[in-house]
């Protein structure tokens, strides 16, 4: 099973939106409502954000939201803010009863 | 507050076996599936396991699939994660987690595993 793919990296200045893109395969992300984002800042644990395309667990704020075309899933981040600079992960179920990862993008806060 | 905590990493010899363990707490973990998740120094995280709140169904990657086993005690509120025939490969941090919506949600701190001669 291979990466899904993001890009290496987005950037934006503060209170602007970035958009990170993810994409698979119909085995996996455009097959299943199971796809979910994580944000991880250096040297910490994965943060669950987006789970089932678009679903925030509670404490998320409502500026993180998910959607969904075909193959690729998307995250959007409005309002940028300097905590927001971390790596993003995406991950989807698959066919196989599996689960596989994004490659991660690095965002930026100018 | 919900939490899970892991341990039982170590540095071993490539061929050798351990076992993780998660301590879950908060939350009775016989009403979720539970993941265990690694991520290798530089590298993102991958999924490495998954079994259901009874322990009638799991789940492996292909990389750990036939070395790996994951196992449960409802009662002690504990995961568990054997692992034998040890990789240089499998070397990285292993988190455990409760899932939410088919997603990871309540990750731990991790538990380094380094596999090396």
């Amino acid at each position: 099973q291979s990466a899904l793919t993001q890009p290496p990296s987005a950037s934006g200045s503060p209170g602007q939106s970035v958009t990170i893109s993810c994409t698979g395969t119909s085995s996996d992300v455009g097959g299943y409502k199971y796809v979910s984002w994580y944000q991880q800042h250096p040297g910490k644990e994965p943060k669950l954000i987006i789970y089932e395309v678009s679903k925030r667990p509670s404490g998320v704020p409502d500026r993180f939201s998910g959607s969904k075309s075909d193959n690729t899933a998307f995250l959007t981040v409005s309002g940028l803010q300097a905590e927001d600079e971390a790596d993003y992960y995406c991950c989807s179920y698959t066919r196989s009863d599996t689960f596989v990862f994004g490659t991660g993008t690095k965002v930026i806060v100018l | 507050e919900e939490q899970v905590v892991e341990s039982g990493g170590g540095l071993v010899q490539p061929g050798a076996s351990l076992t993780l363990s998660c301590a879950a707490s908060g939350f009775r973990i016989e009403y979720y599936w539970m993941y265990w998740v690694r991520q290798a120094p530089g590298e993102g995280p991958v999924w490495v396991s998954r079994m259901n709140g009874d322990g009638s169904s799991m789940a492996y990657a292909d990389s750990v699939r036939g070395r790996f086993t994951i196992s449960r005690d409802n009662a002690h509120n504990m995961v568990y994660l054997q692992m034998t025939s040890l990789r240089v490969e499998d070397t990285a941090v292993y988190y455990c987690a409760r899932e939410l919506g088919g997603a990871m949600h309540q990750w731990g701190r991790g538990t380094l595993i380094t596999v090396s001669s």
